[in-house]
């Protein structure tokens, strides 16, 4: 299956400053991304769809000028934490579609990020 | 919401084998069932799929009823590695996933 990186692991920062989490797939071109968010004790919630070269699809209750999705290329994805809060802390995880049929989702690693 | 019902944990002993159950009674004609696991602060595993027929690859097999609406996920001989919440998630393979609780699988020595 498709081998998906994220960085960094794990990010601690000060309220109100910017993070930015990439995600790469390192030996598959993704034309497509998600972007999940897992609050401890709870499951994965979808956050988004990153489509390569278009503006990504949120999900509802997702501010889009809150978490900034660019899908620049079929390789990486970024996820942009603005202006983030301590409610914003949470485990953050991408994924790419196999392009297969049919289509099986591989995930990163995923990112801790630490709000203080 | 999940289109899939599991039980919440369960605990099985090293070695043997680990049946977990699922229902997914809405399934649609061309929806498939994926199954996949997440280890304690990872990110999710992909373990096997299937549309109708029985599935087995080097980590599981998948049985699914012949009116498709329950599965169960096999792990022949369990270890403590397979300790992991198992998600069971129904799909048509080109739309984006829902994940319900899952269940706890717990692996005692």
């Amino acid at each position: 299956g498709a081998v998906v990186s994220q960085h960094p692991s794990r990010v601690i920062c000060k309220s109100g400053t910017s993070v930015k989490i990439e995600c790469r797939s390192l030996d598959f071109q993704a034309t497509t991304m998600f972007w999940y968010r897992q609050f401890p004790k709870q499951s994965l919630m979808l956050m988004a769809t990153s489509n390569e070269g278009s503006k990504a699809t949120y999900e509802q209750g997702v501010e889009k000028d809150k978490f900034l999705i660019n899908h620049a290329s079929l390789t990486l994805s970024t996820l942009t934490v603005t202006s983030a809060h301590p409610e914003d802390s949470s485990f953050y995880i991408c994924s790419v579609n196999s392009g297969g049929a049919p289509d099986t989702q591989y995930f990163g690693p995923g990112t801790r990020l630490t709000v203080l | 919401d999940a289109k899939t019902t599991q039980p919440t944990s369960m605990d099985c002993a090293e070695g043997r084998a680990a049946n977990l159950p699922c229902n997914h009674s809405t399934i649609s004609g061309n929806e498939y069932v994926y199954w996949y696991r997440q280890i304690h602060s990872q990110g999710p595993q992909y373990i096997i799929h299937g549309l109708k027929n029985n599935e087995t690859n080097e980590m599981a097999s998948l049985i699914i009823t012949e009116d498709r609406k329950s599965s169960t996920l096999i792990l022949p001989h369990a270890t403590l590695r397979d300790t992991a919440v198992y998600y069971c998630i129904v799909s048509g393979g080109y739309q984006k996933v829902t994940f319900g609780i899952g269940t706890k699988l717990q692996v005692i020595p």
